[in-house]
C-alpha cells in the first residue's frame, strides 16, 4: 500500500531564509506525487505535482520539489521565504495499484519569522 | 477556473442529528470525494465516487453514507452525528487530463456536533 511520511510537523523559518519541507513515500510501482498547500480557514491549493516526467518540478508561488527515486523522497523547497507562505503544507502520492487514489501525509505547518 | 463549491462553512450541530454536506463542482468531473481533516493525521478518504450513482467506501466509510445523483453534485450524509464526527470536511473533484489525474479541492465545512 502507498504511504506518505512529512517529516516535522512544525517548521519556522526567518523571512528570505530557505523553505524546505520534507516528504517520503512509500509506493510499490511509480507514483505520481503531489504538494498541496492549505492556507488558514481555507481548502487545499495545488502548488504542484510529479506524473514521471522531469524530476524536478516547479509549482506556483517559486516553490519546487525532486522526485528523488533512490531516495524515495519529493522534498520541497522554496530559496527565500515571504510572510506569505505561512500555511499548512501537504504531500500526497497515487499510483495505479491503488486506482490513482490519494494518499496523504500528516502535513507540514510553516510559520515565517520577521 | 476549476470550481468546487461546499454549502456551508460552519455548521454546529446536535449529538444524533441527520446532517448534510454538499458539495458542487462545475468541470464536469466524473470523480468526486469526501475526505475529513484532523490535525496531525492529514486528509483521510470517506467516499469517492467515479460516475453518476456510483459510491465506493474509502478508508473511514463507518457513520457516512453518500449520493451522488447528479454528475456535478456529491453529498456526504452523516445519518447520527456523534461528536467524533467533529471536523473540518473537504470535498474535491477530479478528471483524467492528458493521462494524468489531479484533485481540485473545495474550501472545506468545519463541522463542531455538541
Amino acid at each position: 500500500a502507498q504511504s506518505v511520511t512529512q517529516l516535522g510537523s512544525h517548521v519556522s523559518v526567518s523571512e528570505g531564509a530557505l523553505v524546505l519541507l520534507r516528504c517520503n513515500y512509500s509506493s510499490s510501482v511509480p507514483p505520481y506525487l503531489f504538494w498541496y498547500v492549505q492556507y488558514p480557514n481555507q481548502g487545499l491549493q495545488l502548488l504542484l505535482k510529479y506524473t514521471s516526467a522531469a524530476t524536478l518540478v516547479k509549482g506556483i508561488n517559486g516553490f519546487e520539489a525532486e522526485f528523488k527515486k533512490s531516495e524515495t523522497s519529493f522534498h520541497l523547497t522554496k530559496p527565500s521565504a515571504h510572510m506569505s507562505d505561512a500555511a499548512e503544507y501537504f504531500c500526497a502520492v497515487s499510483d495505479r495499484n491503488n486506482d490513482y487514489k490519494l494518499s496523504f501525509g500528516a502535513g507540514t505547518t510553516v510559520t515565517v519569522r520577521a | 477556473d476549476v470550481k468546487v463549491t461546499q454549502s456551508s462553512r460552519y455548521l454546529v450541530k446536535r449529538t444524533g442529528e441527520k446532517v448534510f454536506l454538499e458539495c458542487v463542482q462545475d468541470m464536469d468531473h466524473e470523480n468526486m470525494f469526501w475526505y475529513r481533516q484532523d490535525p496531525g493525521l492529514g486528509l483521510r478518504l470517506i467516499y469517492f465516487s467515479y460516475d453518476v450513482k456510483m459510491k465506493e467506501k474509502g478508508d473511514i466509510p463507518e457513520g457516512y453514507s453518500v449520493s451522488r445523483e447528479k454528475k456535478e453534485r456529491f453529498s456526504l450524509i452523516l445519518e447520527s452525528a456523534s461528536t467524533n464526527q467533529t471536523s473540518m470536511y473537504l470535498c474535491a473533484s477530479s478528471s483524467l487530463e492528458g493521462g494524468e489525474e489531479t484533485q481540485y479541492f473545495g474550501p472545506g465545512t468545519r463541522l463542531l456536533v455538541l
